[in-house]
């Protein structure tokens, strides 16, 4: 098993354009999670699935922002008509949800920079 | 609402120097701690973790922590640091009734020759 992948890694974009970015988990974690970490801060939680089912959103989680698991594998996360304050480290993390199993294992992140 | 603390964003020594990286948080019920070590341009990584039980755990890199909970605290240790050991570490909880991790702002450790 490869670990948790994010693509793109890095990406930039202008004012006002839509970004997607995608999340693949390991294989049998049933559970996704989206962070979003600005410079000199720890990350913070958007949003997380279990199997397809979005479960939890945080009020960090604009009208722009929109997260799917479509089939319970792999996720997107689309900001649409992105701003400056959108310029951070995008995480996706995954975890398997059994009995005194808690932890979570992160991606590398997707860099987005909106000029 | 909970909260992690970490109150040095940045703490310098020198290798083969003790090291403790400190960690307050904030809640109002049992929790989850754990904390994670993020290198340049990686991930992050899981590097210890409190769920019950013995209240000092134990890395297998040297770092240990040790949950106090009369003074909400959770603070990193390590007897003797290396280079390698450079990097950005983030204090975490988890409420236990919850699923999302809260984070602090990350402690900076500068390991030097």
């Amino acid at each position: 098993d490869t670990g948790v992948s994010q693509d793109p890694r890095h990406k930039i974009t202008k004012r006002g354009q839509n970004v997607t970015f995608r999340c693949d988990p390991i294989s049998e974690h049933n559970r996704l999670y989206w962070y979003r970490q600005t410079l000199g801060q720890g990350p913070e939680f958007l949003t997380y699935f279990q199997n397809e089912a979005q479960l939890e959103k945080s009020r960090l989680l604009s009208d722009r922002f929109s997260a799917e698991r479509p089939k319970g594998s792999f996720s997107t996360l689309e900001i649409q008509r992105t701003e400056q304050g959108d310029s951070a480290m995008y995480l996706c993390a995954s975890s398997l949800v059994v009995q005194g199993s808690y932890e979570q294992y992160f991606g590398p992140g997707t860099r987005l920079t909106v000029t | 609402a909970q909260s992690v603390t970490q109150l040095d964003s940045q703490v310098p020594v020198f290798e083969e120097a003790p090291v403790e990286l400190r960690c307050n948080y904030s809640s109002s019920v049992s929790v989850y701690l754990f904390w994670y070590v993020q290198y340049p341009n990686q991930g992050l990584q899981l590097l210890l973790k409190y769920l019950s039980g013995s209240t000092l755990v134990k890395s297998i890199n040297g770092f240990e922590a040790e949950f106090n909970k009369s003074q909400t605290s959770f603070h990193l240790r390590k007897p003797s640091v290396h280079i390698s050991d450079t990097a950005e570490y983030f204090c975490a909880v988890r409420d236990s009734g919850y699923s999302t991790l809260t984070f602090g702002k990350g402690t900076m450790l500068l390991v030097s020759p």
